[in-house]
């Protein structure tokens, strides 16, 4: 069973480009997360994804989007790079049953912005 | 809203040495609680969970157990290994929806042999 997949594993762009990382779900997960993590820090909520619509989001300005595909597949894009986006950018996914359903974790897209 | 203090960091131990990593929470209601790991240059990996009030989460011979008396998740092992090196965050849902997690800022765990 495969678990969390993402795409690429690292990236490097410049500031005011624009990037999209890619995530797989689990499967049989119908929800899919993102998240940012600055070096050293936990990971901080971006925004989810269910039915392929927005379903809530993090503190993060309208330069971060996303969008997810009928196979629950999903993209996160983020336009006019700064250097503060450098992070490790964590998919998760889950079944949209409960508050306290459990997340899984992809192993992450790490992105630096020169 | 919801949310997690852990202990401040890094912990430091010795192969077999006893290791307790304090995670308090803020919550209303009585949410489901995790504790995450994450290797070095890795994602985040689910290690245990709770979902309600005294309930015991175990895995890999860690445990920990949710007390609301205390607000309190401490990840516990009994004896470390140079292989549990690794950050390690406390998290609980928050939010409206499903699946919102705040994390803790994370414990830096390094065992030596």
């Amino acid at each position: 069973d495969a678990g969390v997949t993402q795409s690429p594993t690292h990236l490097i762009k410049t500031r005011g480009q624009q990037v999209t990382l890619r995530c797989s779900p689990k499967s049989g997960h119908d929800t899919v997360s993102w998240y940012q993590q600055a070096l050293g820090q936990g990971p901080q909520f971006i925004f989810q994804y269910y039915e392929e619509e927005e379903r809530q989001r993090g503190n993060f300005p309208d330069r971060f989007s996303g969008h997810q595909f009928p196979n629950y597949s999903s993209e996160l894009n983020v336009n006019a790079l700064l250097l503060g986006d450098s992070a490790l950018y964590l998919c998760a996914s889950s079944l949209a049953q409960g508050v306290g359903e459990t997340q899984y974790f992809g192993p992450g897209t790490r992105l630096l912005v020169l | 809203g919801n949310s997690v203090t852990q202990m401040e960091g890094p912990v430091t131990l010795s192969e077999e040495a006893f290791l307790t990593i304090n995670c308090t929470y803020t919550a209303t209601g009585y949410p489901s609680l995790f504790w995450y790991v994450q290797y070095p240059g890795e994602g985040l990996q689910l290690l245990l969970k709770a979902t309600k009030a005294d309930d015991k989460g175990s895995n890999k011979g860690f445990e920990a157990t949710y007390r609301k008396e205390t607000t309190s998740f401490h990840l516990e092992k009994g004896s470390v290994q140079v292989s549990d090196s690794a950050v390690y965050f406390c998290a609980l849902p928050t939010g409206t929806s499903y699946g919102k997690l705040t994390f803790g800022q994370g414990t830096i765990l390094t065992v030596h042999p």
